[in-house]
């Protein structure tokens, strides 16, 4: 089966940076996503990473280091609204996406 | 109206019940997805369409019962569910995934809250 590990929560001060690591164990790799979902909402897409390296899009970055199976989002300029649940999610050679259980940000004031 | 929209966004239902969730794309997807999303577990995928067939079904009791009827709806028929089957139900569509999509992103609804006494 697909494994998928990140930390439950995490607490920052807004205007602070942090980093959501993903790691993953998955028959074959075709794709890692990132997600935001806000409670009571759909999740929506932050990034994709298919190759090694760095993916900047403003304040948001997405890592992906393929031969580690690991990947990390980085969230820049912490804003009050960044509270949300931040779901990583890779797709295998059979385009099956499997999801982590999502790490809860909470940016305090 | 544009993305994907469920209905209803709260239900709840006794144990012999039957009720069904309704979820509608309007961005020109050819695949749609029912998940399942329980309080602090990984999204489970239960249900795939792909051009409006459904091309995969993960172990999934048959109380639940998918419909597609076309590449726009999808639906899912529920009855005689358990307490433990409360949970958010997300739709999603895509295009059909397949080595030449690229992302291909997965847009959601923004689900059904389910709560079955």
């Amino acid at each position: 089966g697909q494994n998928i590990d990140q930390p439950t929560e995490m607490t920052a001060t807004e205007g602070a940076i942090v980093q959501i690591n993903c790691t993953y164990q998955t028959s074959g790799f075709n794709g890692l996503f990132w997600y935001q979902q806000h409670a009571g909402e759909a999740p929506t897409f932050l990034s994709y990473n298919v190759l090694d390296g760095l993916e900047e899009k403003g304040r948001f970055s997405s890592f992906l280091s393929r031969s580690k199976g690991y990947s990390y989002l980085l969230l820049k300029e912490l804003q009050m609204k960044d509270s949300a649940s931040y779901l990583c999610a890779v797709r295998d050679n059979d385009y099956k996406l499997s999801f982590g259980a999502g790490t809860t940000v909470t940016v305090r004031a | 109206e544009t993305g994907v929209t469920q209905t209803p966004r709260h239900l709840v239902m006794g144990m012999t019940n039957k009720k069904s969730l309704k979820c509608e794309q309007h961005l020109g997807h050819n695949a749609m997805y029912w998940y399942k999303q329980s309080a602090k577990k990984p999204l489970e995928l239960m249900f795939v369409y792909s051009l409006e067939e459904r091309v995969e079904n993960n172990s999934v009791p048959s109380r639940f019962s998918p419909e597609c009827p076309n590449s726009s709806h999808l639906f899912l028929h529920l009855h005689t569910l358990q307490p433990e089957d409360s949970a958010l139900y997300l739709c999603a569509s895509s295009q059909a995934q397949d080595s030449l999509s690229g992302a291909n992103v997965l847009t959601f609804g923004a689900g059904s809250r389910l709560t079955v006494l």
